[in-house]
């Protein structure tokens, strides 16, 4: 099955600044890298996607890049905010009929120093 | 629109105890899923199911069952807890499976005893 390792656990910077937090994954067939967001005591919510015919897609702050022959992508934000600070999770999974698992890394802690 | 919903939202279980989570979604969305949140270890599939009558293991699936007999409902039953169970119990929802935006529930904290 799918295998999702996430880097770092933890990670600290400074407001305004830009955090990057990386993610490889193992199974080729997999083309749905989504990137969710988990603030303390909530659910889960979806940031950023990108699709593996995809390089890179950007909303805002929050980037995502996508190196399908390396397998791996990276959530990229701008400009922290201390509202950026909560656990990030990256994801992979594929959307076709037979196989719809999505495998979760296990989680970066993002903290903003003001 | 509820979105997902979740009940009950705490809960504490004596070991060998069963119980029954429940979940529904108001989206008409055909997929649903169990995830399980522990420290340190992501969220890790348990069961999902891709429309109603269609269910199907996860990551994780030993000690649940799940059945879907409607689009709306996707209940998890603990069959025989165990202290290993005790977890952060999250479902989620979308519109067509795993290449889509999923919905999450606001979880059920559990603990058994």
């Amino acid at each position: 099955g799918e295998n999702v390792e996430q880097h770092p656990s933890t990670l600290s910077v400074q407001e305004g600044d830009s955090a990057v937090i990386k993610c490889t994954y193992s199974d080729s067939a997999s083309n749905y890298f989504p990137w969710y967001k988990q603030e303390l005591g909530k659910r889960p919510q979806l940031i950023i996607d990108i699709r593996s015919n995809v390089g890179e897609k950007k909303d805002q702050r929050i980037a995502v890049t996508l190196n399908k022959t390396a397998k791996h992508f990276s959530l990229h934000i701008t400009e922290t905010q201390p509202e950026d600070s909560a656990v990030y999770f990256c994801a992979a999974g594929t959307s076709n009929f037979g196989n719809e698992k999505l495998t979760f890394g296990t989680g970066t802690r993002l903290t903003i120093i003001p | 629109n509820a979105g997902v919903t979740q009940t009950p939202k705490f809960q504490v279980l004596k070991t060998g105890q069963s119980m029954t989570l429940q979940c529904a979604q108001d989206m008409n969305h055909e997929y649903m899923s169990w995830y399980r949140q522990d420290p340190g270890m992501g969220l890790r599939l348990i069961h999902y199911s891709v429309g109603a009558g269609i269910t199907d293991q996860g990551e994780v699936p030993n000690g649940y069952n799940v059945s879907r007999s409607t689009t709306e409902d996707f209940p998890l039953r603990l069959l025989s807890a165990a202290p290993s169970q005790t977890s952060v119990y999250f479902c989620a929802s979308s519109y067509a499976g795993t290449g889509y935006e999923q919905y999450f529930g606001p979880g059920t904290r559990l603990t058994v005893t």
